[in-house]
């Protein structure tokens, strides 16, 4: 069974501050996949990362995909209370064909103070 | 240009009835997951159909869950004789093609059994 772990489980810092979360395995995975979830709804997709090492920007939020393929990190800058919410990672174990679904991690809890 | 449509938002049933979650996917959409979210975990993949065919069932319990995706209309959890270990929240996700680059999730049936 392969397991995500994320940590920090919760995180609660005053807006402007800076944050990074962590995504980690002892699998490979061939893509890894960034959602945030608030309460009542479903995740939505932030973004996809498939290449060791790639790194991705969507204004202030940077994911990295480590170069073994087994870790990522979610890093904000300048936190706003609108960045509240439950951060997912998620791991595709095939790079195609789909089977299996996808393994997520138990989320980080992040609380924006304002 | 709607998303994954879930229905019920919220439904509750008896212990030994049975309920039946609906789930449209995108347009456009043909690959469908349904997963599980209990509270302070994380979301278990459950089960991956393509248009009348599942794909991977590994995540279903062995008895009383059934899912299908019909040519025609929404795909359909069907959880038979519930019971209180059931209670969760079910999201449906549908991609155009296989998920390995994100999903769409729907906002989700919040399941009770009294």
């Amino acid at each position: 069974t392969q397991l995500l772990e994320q940590s920090p489980q919760f995180l609660s810092i005053q807006e402007g501050e800076n944050l990074t979360v962590y995504c980690n395995s002892s699998s490979v995975f061939s893509s890894l996949q960034w959602y945030r979830q608030e309460p009542g709804e479903g995740p939505v997709l932030l973004v996809t990362v498939v290449t060791g090492g790639e790194v991705k920007k969507l204004k202030r939020l940077t994911f990295q995909f480590g170069d073994a393929r087994k870790d990522s990190s979610l890093h904000i800058t300048a936190a706003q209370p609108g960045d509240t919410g439950l951060y997912l990672c998620a791991g595709a174990k095939s790079s195609g064909g789909g089977a299996d679904g996808l393994t997520f991690g138990k989320g980080t809890h992040l609380i924006i103070q304002p | 240009n709607a998303g994954v449509m879930q229905n019920p938002r919220h439904l509750v049933r008896r212990r030994g009835q049975e309920a039946r979650l609906r789930c449209s996917p995108m347009k456009g959409h043909s690959h469908v997951y349904w997963y599980r979210q209990l509270p302070e975990e994380g979301l278990k993949f459950m089960v991956y159909l393509q248009k009348e065919n599942i794909i991977d069932e590994s995540g279903m319990p062995k008895e009383r869950f059934s899912a299908e995706f019909p040519k025609e209309g929404p795909s359909i959890l069907r959880i038979q004789q519930v019971v209180r270990g059931d209670s969760a929240a079910y999201f449906c996700a549908s991609s155009h093609g296989a998920g390995n680059y994100g999903y769409t999730f729907g906002s989700g049936t919040r399941l009770t059994v009294v």
